[in-house]
């Protein structure tokens, strides 16, 4: 089968960091995305991984490794507007985008 | 340059109607796909159309239908609706939808079953 796994919520304080786990077991692996999601809008664009290693893009950077079907997004100098869903995705190949069902972010003060 | 466009934003409906949802890509892009998102489900995968094919679909029951244009502007059905299909429905565009493109997502129109 296809399963992604994240956690279901995570909380920080701000000016923090914080490292969001993702595995993934797919039957095809043409790259893994991770989208922010604030609550009633729509996804959009985070990262794109798909050689092992670590992106890095202002305060967010993320690390791929396939063999372990295993990533991460780290935000560092968490900010309260940082609360929302981050969602990890993988796109299989056959036009398919497999996505976890999210980690709720809470950003304290 | 405009976002993708899905309309209506909200709609309820009652058990054994049938609705219809569009999309509107960004302009020049010509993959769409399709998305349920319930609570503690996330976005599960219902179809991708590339210049009026589609070219994959995910495991929902044949109630769930979709098409798309020669513009690439896509429609979704859903027909016989149940109270389960009460969701967030997302449609997200791309060039080609190949696996190295992100996907850009509308607002997403809001099912609501009685």
């Amino acid at each position: 089968g296809q399963n992604i796994d994240q956690p279901t919520e995570m909380t920080a304080t701000e000016g923090a960091i914080v490292q969001i786990n993702c595995t993934y077991q797919t039957s095809g692996f043409n790259g893994l995305f991770w989208y922010q999601q604030h609550a009633g809008e729509a996804p959009t664009f985070l990262s794109y991984n798909v050689l092992d290693g670590l992106e890095e893009k202002g305060r967010f950077s993320s690390f791929l490794s396939r063999s372990k079907g295993y990533s991460y997004l780290l935000l560092k100098e968490l900010q309260m507007k940082d609360s929302a869903s981050y969602l990890c995705a993988v796109t299989t190949g056959g036009f398919k985008t497999i996505f976890g069902a999210g980690t709720r972010l809470f950003v304290k003060a | 340059k405009a976002g993708v466009t899905q309309t209506p934003r909200y709609l309820i409906k009652t058990r054994g109607q049938q609705v219809t949802l569009s999309c509107s890509p960004i302009s020049g892009h010509r993959s769409v796909s399709w998305y349920q998102q319930t609570p503690g489900q996330g976005l599960q995968f219902l179809f991708e159309y590339f210049s009026e094919t589609q070219r994959n679909k995910g495991n929902f029951p044949g109630r769930f239908s979709g098409r798309q244009f020669s513009n690439s502007r896509s429609e979704m059905n859903v027909s016989t609706l149940e109270l389960g299909d009460s969701a967030l429905y997302l449609c997200a565009s791309s060039q080609t939808g190949g696996g190295n493109q992100p996907q850009h997502f509308g607002d997403g129109t809001r099912l609501s079953i009685l």
